[in-house]
């Protein structure tokens, strides 16, 4: 069965201070990883697909990474807004039409 | 651009009343997709319609029913609601399936009492 776990759950930071955010995932034939950022009342904002392992991807401060068991999340010198929960999904090949999502993990940056 | 739009954005029922929630896009994705999001649970996905015309079950179906009315617009139905299907509902489109990103609306918070 494909399954994704996030961690930590929530994360704390102070502004400036870099982390990352994990994603582990279950998943026979990986056909993408997606991750989200989700503001509070809102609905879940695209960020980054990765394909392959080794693929990397950079937003502005994020930079998501991928390997055979697991996707980082890097937040390099983060500020306040980018406070947010962010969510990771997996599309596997013997479940192609749905995403199966982690739980998130709720990042807050504090000036 | 309004990307996805979900209408309400706001709905409280009693167990046994029926609703539909409605989606619309206007990206000219030919995916649509109907999840719901409730605490430790993640989001699930309910139904989804591949292409204007086709559509097949989720992960959690059971109380629901969906129509996809044209490519456009994508709507889900309670028959009966009960205070399980408490949640808050969103709707996703994408220019095709998995793995093409999905884009999703702002949601609808559902309470059934």
């Amino acid at each position: 069965e494909d399954q994704v776990t996030q961690s930590p759950e929530a994360l704390r930071l102070q502004e400036g201070e870099s982390s990352s955010l994990n994603c582990s995932y279950t998943v026979s034939g990986l056909r993408g990883l997606f991750w989200y950022r989700q503001d509070p009342g809102k609905g879940p904002e695209f960020l980054f697909t990765l394909y392959s392992a080794g693929e990397e991807k950079e937003k502005e401060r994020l930079k998501a990474t991928l390997t055979k068991k697991e996707s980082f999340l890097h937040i390099t010198a983060p500020k306040p807004e980018d406070s947010a929960t962010y969510l990771c999904a997996v599309v596997g090949s013997s479940n192609t039409g749905k995403l199966i999502f982690g739980q998130g993990t709720t990042l807050q940056v504090k000036p | 651009n309004a990307g996805v739009t979900q209408t309400p954005k706001f709905q409280v029922l009693k167990t046994g009343q029926s609703m539909t929630l409605q989606c619309a896009q206007d990206m000219n994705h030919n995916s649509m997709y109907w999840y719901r999001q409730d605490p430790g649970m993640g989001l699930r996905l309910i139904y989804y319609s591949a292409s204007e015309g086709t559509t097949d079950k989720g992960e959690v179906p059971n109380g629901y029913n969906v129509s996809r009315l044209n490519k456009r617009e994508f709507s889900l139905r309670l028959e009966s609601a009960a205070p399980s299907q408490t949640s808050v509902y969103f709707c996703a489109s994408s220019e095709y399936g998995p793995p093409y990103e999905q884009y999703f609306g702002p949601g609808t918070r559902l309470t059934v009492t």
